[in-house]
């Protein structure tokens, strides 16, 4: 079955640091991913999701994922880190034989920014 | 105007009742989903509609009844309800049920089972 796994529950970065959340996802054939993001007591955004073409996509509020497919991975970077980025953060799959169009989640990366 | 808005946003209630959280988009979308987030945020479907057909029923207990009287709208129905069910519930949305389809999500309706 396809899973996602994302490394690191908690990440902390301080202020205008370099931000890296990880993700890996299990399929012989590449799914669609997808990075979203969750602020408190809120629903989920959509940062930015990797369909076809360009492996390296940029999404909202300088977030950008690079595909490797080599690696089965899909991590989320955003080059400075701002104290409005903190929040949780969603990496999910939507299979592509999958019917349904159901996105399967990891298990979330809380971020903490720090003055 | 919000694209995808549920009601109530906060539901406490006692074990055995019946409750319903309704969902509506105006979006236009053709596809609706519910989410279930657990107390440690992990999110996963229970159920899909294309056009107020089910399309995902991913082996949620009986007790949960899905109906769709319009594409607009999707309403989760909860029988007996046990404490196990305190969770985030998320409605979203897509224009189709395809492959890298976006979805949108509402802000979710916290409930509380006691």
């Amino acid at each position: 079955a396809q899973s996602v796994t994302q490394l690191g529950s908690h990440v902390s970065v301080s202020e205008g640091a370099l931000v890296l959340l990880r993700c890996n996802y299990s399929s012989s054939v590449p799914p669609y991913l997808f990075w979203y993001v969750q602020y408190p007591n809120q629903g989920l955004q959509l940062l930015l999701k990797y369909t076809t073409g360009a492996t390296l996509v940029k999404g909202i509020n300088g977030f950008e994922a690079e595909f490797k497919k080599s690696e089965t991975s899909f991590h989320l970077t955003k080059p400075s880190a701002h104290m409005s980025d903190a929040a949780e953060y969603f990496c999910a799959v939507t299979p592509i034989y999958n019917q349904g169009g159901k996105l399967i989640f990891g298990q979330g990366t809380e971020l903490s920014v720090k003055p | 105007d919000t694209a995808v808005s549920q009601t109530p946003k906060y539901l406490v209630t006692q074990m055995g009742n019946d409750k319903s959280i309704k969902c509506e988009q105006n979006l236009g979308h053709d596809t609706m989903y519910w989410y279930k987030q657990d107390s440690k945020k992990f999110l996963k479907i229970m159920f899909s509609y294309n056009n107020k057909e089910l399309i995902i029923n991913e082996t949620v207990p009986n007790r949960f009844s899905p109906k769709s009287p319009d594409k607009a709208h999707l309403n989760l129905h909860i029988n007996s309800l046990e404490l196990g069910d305190s969770a985030v519930y998320f409605c979203a949305s897509s224009q189709q049920t395809g492959y890298g389809e976006t979805q949108y999500f509402g802000p979710g309706t916290r409930l509380l089972v006691l």
